[in-house]
């Protein structure tokens, strides 16, 4: 399979720093993308790793280690239009990009 | 530049009955994906088109079909309906199909079964 599991959900204090986990199955994975989705929104795209290590841009950061099947998502600097849905997707297959998404971790920004 | 757009926004049919989706990829992007997504789920890949062909599937039955046109908009129709059906369909478009190419998404079709 290509089960891919993430937090259902997740609190946080506006300004604090809040990472979100993402593990994947290897097996023939190409690279992943976080997206963000807010609540009756389409998903919009926030970053894509396809070598180790670590992609920043302004607030947000993303790490993948493919040996170990794992991303995360990093937020600095909170705000409340932060809260929503935040996406991991795998993508698999070749001359397919075909994006096999979790479930979405819902993220409460609190003042 | 426009982005990806989708129609008709909400659509509510009656089980048995067949629908058509549209979409218009975002400029200069050849490659479109749908997906179906449950509430409370993240989307679920049901085809991808790449300059007019099926380019890849997901785990959906026949009755689910596309097109890609020349102009690389896109439908997805689906027939005999189920309640099941009943969910946010998404088009994702992107530059070319290789994986490196993020997918820019329209804001649905909210499908409702009755």
């Amino acid at each position: 399979g290509q089960n891919i599991d993430q937090p259902t959900e997740m609190t946080a204090t506006e300004g604090a720093i809040v990472q979100i986990n993402c593990t994947y199955q290897t097996s023939g994975f190409n690279g992943l993308f976080w997206y963000q989705q807010h609540a009756g929104e389409a998903p919009t795209f926030l970053s894509y790793n396809v070598l180790d290590g670590l992609e920043e841009k302004g607030r947000f950061s993303s790490f993948l280690s493919r040996s170990k099947g794992y991303s995360y998502l990093l937020l600095k600097e909170l705000q409340m239009k932060d809260s929503a849905s935040y996406l991991c997707a795998a993508a698999y297959g070749g001359a397919t990009n075909k994006l096999i998404f979790g479930t979405g971790t819902l993220l409460a920004v609190q003042p | 530049e426009t982005g990806v757009t989708q129609s008709p926004t909400h659509l509510i049919k009656t089980r048995g009955q067949q629908v058509t989706l549209r979409c218009s990829s975002q400029s200069g992007h050849n490659t479109v994906s749908w997906y179906q997504q449950a509430l409370g789920q993240g989307p679920q890949f049901i085809f991808q088109y790449y300059r007019e062909e099926e380019n890849g599937r997901g785990n959906f039955p026949p009755r689910f079909s596309g097109l890609q046109f020349p102009n690389y908009s896109s439908e997805l129709n689906v027939n005999a309906l189920e309640l099941d059906d009943s969910a946010l369909y998404l088009c994702a478009s992107s530059l070319d199909r290789g994986n490196n190419q993020p997918q820019h998404f329209g804001d649905g079709t909210r499908l409702s079964i009755l």
